[in-house]
C-alpha cells in the first residue's frame, strides 16, 4: 500500500525532450507537492497545489509545469530539458488542516539528463 | 515567511556516541515542528513530530526531539547511534497563519562508523 507514488523511479535522457514524471496519493490528502534534491542534498519546492490553488516557486523556471487532473494525482511536466535539470524529484502530499500539515513524500524520481 | 537552519552540515560518530543535531528556526507565531531521515539513495521519511503539548517529543528507532520556544530550537538526540543511522536529517517547520508550505533545512549528513 504505498500512500505516495510516482512513475518513473529512474529516468535518463537527453537534452532538449519533453518528459512527465507522475505521482498519486491514496492518503485522502488536500495538497500535493513537488520538491527538487539537488546534489548537495538541498531540498527545494517547486510547486504546491490543491484544490484552490497553485503556488508557484517563483525561481522554478516555465519550462516546469504542474498538472493535476484530480485531487489524488499531481504530475510534472518537463519541457526542453538542461543538464542542470538533472536531480531527484520528490512528489508529496498532506493535509492542510490535520497533523499539522504533516508531509509525506513518495520514493523519489532520479533524473539524469545528457 | 518561515526559515530553517540547520547548523551542523557534517558529523561523524562512532557507534553507540550520543547524537544531537541542531534545529533552529525563524517564526513568531505557532509552529508544527518535524524531523525527516533519509537514508541513502531513498525517500524521506518522518521521524518525530511536534504540534503542541509535552515539548519532548519520542520518535521512532530511540530518536527525541526537544521543543524549547524560548530558543526558537527543535533539537534531534539519540543516546545511542548505530551504524544503521547513517542517512541524511532534515528539520521542517510548518506554521498556524504563515505559509503552510513545509519549509525544509539544508540537512546534515550523518555518518556512524562500527
Amino acid at each position: 500500500d504505498t500512500a505516495v507514488s510516482q512513475t518513473p523511479k529512474y529516468l535518463v535522457t537527453q537534452m532538449g525532450n519533453d518528459k512527465s514524471i507522475k505521482c498519486e496519493q491514496n492518503l485522502g490528502h488536500d495538497t500535493m507537492y513537488w520538491y527538487k534534491q539537488d546534489s548537495k542534498k538541498f531540498l527545494k519546492i517547486m510547486f504546491s497545489y490543491n484544490n484552490k490553488e497553485l503556488i508557484i516557486n517563483e525561481t522554478v523556471p516555465n519550462r516546469f509545469s504542474p498538472k493535476s487532473p484530480d485531487k489524488a494525482h499531481l504530475n510534472l511536466h518537463i519541457n526542453s530539458l538542461e543538464l542542470g535539470d538533472s536531480a531527484v524529484y520528490f512528489c508529496a502530499s498532506s493535509h492542510r488542516e490535520r497533523s499539522g500539515n504533516t508531509i509525506y513524500f513518495g520514493e523519489g524520481s532520479w533524473l539524469t539528463v545528457v | 515567511a518561515q526559515s530553517v537552519s540547520q547548523h551542523n552540515h557534517h558529523v561523524i560518530l562512532s557507534e553507540a556516541a550520543s547524537l544531537e543535531l541542531g534545529c533552529n528556526y525563524s517564526y513568531g507565531g505557532t509552529v508544527n515542528l518535524f524531523w525527516y531521515v533519509q537514508y541513502p539513495g531513498q525517500h524521506l521519511q518522518l521521524l518525530l513530530k511536534y504540534f503542541s503539548g509535552d515539548p519532548l517529543v519520542k520518535g521512532i528507532k530511540g530518536f527525541e526531539a526537544e521543543f524549547i520556544k524560548s530558543k526558537f530550537s527543535f533539537n534531534l538526540r539519540k543516546p545511542s547511534v548505530q551504524w544503521s543511522d547513517t542517512a541524511e536529517y532534515f528539520c521542517a517547520v510548518t506554521t498556524s497563519g504563515g505559509s503552510y508550505i513545509p519549509t525544509f533545512g539544508r540537512g546534515t549528513s550523518l555518518i556512524v562508523h562500527p
